[in-house]
């Protein structure tokens, strides 16, 4: 199946830095990808869904001055947490649908766990 | 936008069956997916249902009424690594995203 990968898997960060999160689908073109983000024990949130090529589209309520995503090419997406704080701390996951994606299939990431102290 | 329910918890026996429940209201239908995943990992696709009725996949199966707004997966032959959350989800037809209820914990007990 197609494969899509994210790093870094951890990171753990100092509150007002920034960090960013590479996806990557490694097999196939995506023009599309999505940014989730789950908090312990809760449901997967979308953030926002990554074009290729244009700007990013946001959920209600999500900052985009914030969370700043770039998808410069069609196998790569990034998500900077900007001037990040604790309660940014969360586990950030992207997905990719791949030419199968009328019959059913979603692939995500591995996740990147970020931990702001 | 999506209104998607599901039980937060279930406990079964190993060999077992367990099925698990999921209710959704939408603006938009494009299809319901069901996802497990175990505790620090991302998702992995389990199984997708447009049309009513059963799709079977091995030891797992998924139901979909549309008309109520309905689905289950139904787990069969219960093992200890089943033991995950299960994540309903359902996409929009408009917009093809996926909107995830909060997930079912499955824990299996030998």
């Amino acid at each position: 199946g197609a494969v899509v990968s994210q790093h870094p898997s951890w990171v753990i960060c100092k509150s007002g830095t920034s960090v960013k999160i590479e996806c990557r689908s490694l097999d196939f073109q995506a023009t599309t990808m999505f940014w989730y983000r789950q908090f312990p024990k809760q449901s997967l949130m979308l953030m926002a869904t990554s074009n290729e090529g244009s700007k990013a589209t946001y959920e209600q309520g999500v900052e985009k001055d914030k969370f700043l995503i770039n998808h410069a090419s069609l196998t790569l997406s990034t998500l900077t947490v900007t001037s990040a704080h604790p309660e940014d701390s969360s586990f950030y996951i992207c997905s990719a649908p791949s030419s199968g994606w009328n019959t059913g299939e979603l692939f995500f990431g591995e996740g990147s766990r970020l931990t702001v102290l | 936008g999506q209104n998607i329910d599901q039980p937060t918890e279930m406990t079964a026996t190993e060999g077992a069956i367990v099925q698990i429940n999921c209710t959704y209201q939408t603006s938009g239908f494009n299809g319901l997916f069901w996802y497990q995943q175990h505790a620090g990992e991302a998702p992995t696709f389990l199984s997708y249902n447009v049309l009513d009725g059963l799709e079977e996949k091995g030891r797992f199966s998924s139901f979909l009424s549309r008309s109520k707004g309905y689905s289950y997966l139904l787990l069969k032959e219960l093992q200890m690594k089943d033991s995950a959350s299960y994540l309903c989800a359902v996409r929009d037809q408009s917009r093809y995203k996926l909107s995830f209820g909060a997930g079912t914990t499955v824990t299996v007990r030998a």
